[in-house]
């Protein structure tokens, strides 16, 4: 049972222009979203998060946007660049809180940006 | 931003031997450390949870015995696939997890590519 989807794998905007990147997840005890970076053969980077008490948080060309009722988070970068292209994860905990929690993940979502 | 280092990036091995594989966060104390593998085209599967000084939680179906994690300190953590197979050749990664703000963000390495022959 996956708890957290990420349905498109891939997507493939154009520079300069608006990219989002969709996950919904079905748990609703996670609390806690996150969204990381990856290139290949080398761990993810941390982009943004959001806790379950905000419905947005912005971070520079980085926007989490969520969507308790849903069960639906997207990220949105704008403007796209060449340098964004990657594999963007996201990521759900259910206790905030604890440095114990555990981070279920989404399959990812290959983004593209095209010059 | 948090920094964490594995060692090595990559690594190939006979079928039987043992190999270890170090995460360190560089710039600040970890109380926990996760690892993880990922399979080609696939998300990262959590294998345990790890506290410094105590033993490590491990997820359903990951052998304890296989993938031995020792939490010596607060910047480090290793994992030892013992006895490898062709079948444990996989990415590894770690992460640490730092508190800021009053949330905990986990911070990832740069994973260890296993290669078992």
């Amino acid at each position: 049972d996956q708890q957290v989807k990420q349905n498109s794998p891939s997507l493939s905007v154009q520079e300069g222009r608006i990219s989002i990147l969709n996950c919904d997840y079905t748990n609703s005890m996670f609390d806690y979203f996150l969204w990381y970076k990856k290139y290949p053969a080398e761990g993810p980077t941390f982009l943004i998060s959001i806790s379950s008490i905000k419905d947005k948080n912005e971070d520079g060309r980085f926007t989490v946007f969520l969507n308790k009722s849903a069960k639906h988070l997207s990220l949105h970068i704008v403007p796209s660049q060449p340098g964004d292209s990657a594999v963007y994860f996201c990521a759900a905990s259910a206790n905030s809180g604890g440095s114990n929690y555990k981070l279920t993940f989404g399959k990812g979502t290959l983004l593209t940006v095209n010059p | 931003g948090a920094v964490v280092s594995q060692h090595p990036s990559r690594v190939i091995c006979k079928s039987g031997t043992s190999v270890k594989i170090e995460c360190r966060s560089l710039d600040f104390q970890a109380t926990t450390m996760f690892w993880y593998r990922q399979f080609p085209k696939q998300s990262l599967m959590l294998m345990a949870t790890s506290n410094e000084g105590s033993k490590a939680t491990y997820e359903q179906g990951v052998e304890k015995d296989k993938f031995l994690i020792n939490h010596a300190s607060l910047t480090l953590s290793t994992l030892t696939v013992t006895s490898a197979h062709p079948e444990d050749s996989s990415f590894y990664i770690c992460s640490a997890s730092w508190r800021q703000g009053g949330t905990d963000t986990q911070y990832f390495g740069p994973g260890t590519r296993l290669t078992v022959l």
